[in-house]
C-alpha cells in the first residue's frame, strides 16, 4: 500500500512550458484534490475530484487543469507556465470528500520552479 | 465563510519546554477540525483530529480540543522533543463542502 504518490519530486520549466504533474493513489479513495504550498500562505486548493469523471474548482484554479478518468489517478496540468506558479504542489486524497470528519492523505509534493 | 487563523511563527523551544499553538475559526455549519504536521521535505500528515464540540482529539503527546464557544483548537504539548521540529498546520472541513481550510501554518524548532 503505497498511499497517495507523486511525480516527479523535481522540476524546472521555462515560462510559457506545458507539464503534468501526476498524482496517484492506491487507497480507493473517491475524493482526490491539488493544493500549492507558498510561505506564509498555507495551502490553497487548486482542484478537486469527488469521483472520476467529476472535477470542480478550488480557491486558486486559474493557469491549471485537471482531469480525473479513473479513481486512482488525478493529473495537473499547467498549459502555459508562468513565474507565479513557482509553488510546492501537494496531492491528496479521502475516502469521499461528503464526511468533513474523512481524513486527507497527502503525498510528498513537487517542487516547481518555473524560470 | 469558512477560514482558520493560527498563531504566527516561527517558534523556537527548548526540549522538555511546554507548547501551545492557537488556532481559531470560522465556519458556516458544523465542522470537523484537524492538526497536520509536515516534517521537512514531507507531506503533511494528520496528527490528532476533532468533530464535534469538546472533543479532545491526541496523539503522540499532542491534544488539542475543540471549543465550540471560543471557536478554538488549540494544539498543546507538556514536554517537546526536538523530533518534534516541523511546521504544523490547522485545519478545517465543513459538511458538503468537499474542501478543506488550512492556516498558514506554524514551524517550531525544538532546540537540544
Amino acid at each position: 500500500n503505497a498511499g497517495v504518490t507523486q511525480t516527479p519530486k523535481f522540476q524546472v520549466l521555462k515560462t510559457g512550458q506545458s507539464m503534468t504533474l501526476q498524482c496517484a493513489q492506491d487507497m480507493n479513495h473517491e475524493y482526490m484534490s491539488w493544493y500549492r504550498q507558498d510561505p506564509g500562505m498555507g495551502l490553497r486548493l487548486i482542484h478537486y475530484s469527488v469521483g472520476a469523471g467529476i472535477t470542480d474548482q478550488g480557491e486558486v484554479p486559474n493557469g491549471y487543469n485537471v482531469s480525473r478518468s479513473t479513481t486512482e489517478d488525478f493529473p495537473l496540468r499547467l498549459l502555459s507556465a508562468a513565474p507565479s506558479q513557482t509553488s510546492v504542489y501537494f496531492c491528496a486524497s479521502s475516502y469521499s470528500g461528503v464526511d468533513p470528519a474523512d481524513t486527507q492523505y497527502f503525498g510528498p509534493g513537487t517542487r516547481l520552479t518555473v524560470l | 465563510g469558512n477560514s482558520v487563523t493560527q498563531m504566527e511563527g516561527p517558534v523556537t523551544l527548548s526540549e522538555e519546554a511546554f507548547l501551545t499553538i492557537n488556532c481559531t475559526y470560522t465556519a458556516t455549519g458544523y465542522p470537523s477540525l484537524f492538526w497536520y504536521v509536515q516534517y521537512p521535505g514531507e507531506g503533511l500528515q494528520l496528527l490528532l483530529k476533532a468533530t464535534k464540540a469538546d472533543d479532545k482529539g491526541s496523539n503522540k503527546g499532542f491534544e488539542a480540543t475543540y471549543r465550540k464557544e471560543t471557536t478554538s483548537f488549540h494544539l498543546e504539548k507538556g514536554s517537546v522533543q526536538v523530533s518534534d521540529s516541523a511546521v504544523y498546520f490547522c485545519a478545517l472541513s465543513v459538511s458538503g463542502g468537499n474542501q478543506f481550510y488550512f492556516g498558514t501554518g506554524t514551524s517550531l524548532t525544538v532546540i537540544p
